[in-house]
């Protein structure tokens, strides 16, 4: 299997920019993704970065890829309280396998 | 329909007895997969089914999980003999070859055996 790696957790004030960071070890990912999950609920897809872009913008999110460190990040601009979550970045190494990383837990304190 | 669905999204059952949990992926979708978080910790994956293929069974923990996908469509993941640590949110996803390849995940079944 591959790993993926996150740090568990991040907390900032509401307003501030939250950087989520991921590392992963598989070179010949396709896509990587950003997962948000609520308390009690399901993964909902936030955003994907296929493996030849830099930087893609989603209004509030920005991913960034490193690819030659293997290094992903979510930027979240102004965060709000409703940003609190538990955020996964997750590798896809072809059609049938994703590794999911162990997640981060984001506490936006008012 | 929209999303992905699953049901039930909580089961409480005794151990040793046998529960099903069914999901119903986005229509068009053809890869179906099964994963496990217990709680406060990542995915587990359990299985992965694509199309008309034999399905991916790598992931699952014995052979009291098994899971099939009937007409391409709805699968149903069965727990035999459960046992307490089996307890954990039972998580589907489905995808296509579009929109990034990316997992849609149902909301999960929560399952608790006492």
């Amino acid at each position: 299997g591959e790993d993926v790696e996150q740090s568990l957790f991040l907390s900032v004030r509401e307003g501030d920019s939250s950087v989520i960071n991921c590392t992963y070890t598989d070179s010949s990912s396709t896509y990587l993704y950003w997962y948000k999950q609520e308390p009690g609920a399901g993964l909902q897809l936030l955003t994907y970065i296929f493996s030849n872009m830099d930087m893609k913008q989603d209004q509030r999110l920005t991913v960034l890829l490193n690819k030659k460190d293997k290094h992903l990040s979510l930027r979240i601009a102004d965060t709000q309280t409703g940003d609190s979550a538990i955020y996964f970045c997750a590798e896809r190494e072809n059609f049938n396998k994703f590794y999911f990383g162990s997640g981060t837990k984001l506490n936006v304190k008012p | 329909g929209a999303g992905v669905s699953q049901s039930p999204s909580n089961k409480v059952t005794e151990k040793g007895k046998d529960v099903e949990l069914r999901c119903d992926p986005i229509s068009g979708h053809t890869a179906l997969y099964w994963y496990r978080q217990s709680l406060g910790q990542g995915l587990e994956f359990l299985i992965y089914f694509q199309g008309n293929s034999a399905p991916d069974k790598s992931g699952l923990p014995s052979d009291r999980f098994s899971a099939e996908r009937t007409g391409g469509s709805v699968s149903t993941l069965t727990i035999q003999r459960t046992q307490q640590e089996d307890s954990a949110v039972y998580l589907c996803a489905s995808s296509s070859l579009a929109g990034g390849q990316a997992q849609y995940f149902g909301p999960g079944t929560r399952l608790l055996v006492l």
